[in-house]
């Protein structure tokens, strides 16, 4: 069955140090790939996307993403982090006009 | 701010209620989706509306129904209301028919029954 999972429910890192976020995804070929952030209160917001070519991805706010088809990941990371950084973030997953989302993982960023 | 309206932003109501929570999407956008966020199943796709008809369907209820208007506006319906479908109900809008696509989402609606 397709799936988007995100291991990891909690995460706690402090100020300035790195971060990298898991997602790994079950589907039967590469699917198009997203990672969006919720901060309290708001709605989802975008931070990048892969579809395909460079498995490398740029983001907004600093965040970078991989993706590796043989590990069927799409880790989310960034060298450092900022207390505005603590949120809830969304890995996504979309083939096939079907659109799911992982569980999310809730960063907290100690002073 | 992502451009996408939703309103009430809080409701409260109790079992067995039907309340109407309305979307307006992006200026251009053709798409409209709507999910569910709440703690134990996370979010959760509804539906897809694209121009005016129905797209695609997710996890929706019998009891919840939508639609999109010829102005591109949306409505979500909720029947006989239960405790259980208290949540965050968020609505996005893309530019194309194809959901994976970037989707921009509202601010969402809490809905809680009583």
């Amino acid at each position: 069955a397709q799936s988007v999972t995100q291991p990891d429910i909690h995460i706690t890192v402090s100020e300035g140090a790195s971060l990298e976020l898991r997602c790994n995804y079950s589907y039967g070929a590469t699917p198009y790939l997203f990672w969006y952030v919720q901060s309290p209160g708001q709605g989802l917001q975008l931070l990048l996307k892969y579809f395909s070519g460079d498995t490398l991805v740029q983001g907004i706010k600093g965040f970078e993403a991989e993706f590796k088809r043989s590990q069927s990941s799409f880790n989310l990371r960034k060298p450092s982090v900022h207390w505005s950084d603590a949120a809830e973030y969304f890995c996504a997953v979309g083939y096939d006009n079907d659109m799911r989302f992982g569980a999310g993982t809730r960063l907290t960023v100690k002073p | 701010d992502s451009g996408v309206t939703q309103t009430p932003k809080h409701l409260i109501t109790a079992t067995g209620q039907r309340v109407t929570l309305r979307c307006s999407p992006r200026s251009g956008d053709l798409s409209v989706y709507w999910y569910q966020q709440s703690l134990d199943q996370g979010l959760q796709f509804l539906i897809q509306y694209y121009n005016g008809e129905e797209r695609a369907k997710g996890n929706i209820l019998e009891r919840f129904s939508a639609q999109q208007f010829p102005d591109l506006h949306s409505e979500l319906n909720l029947s006989s209301l239960e405790l259980g479908d208290s949540a965050l109900y968020f609505c996005a809008s893309s530019g194309s028919g194809i959901s994976y696509n970037e989707q921009f989402f509202g601010p969402g609606t809490r809905l809680t029954v009583l």
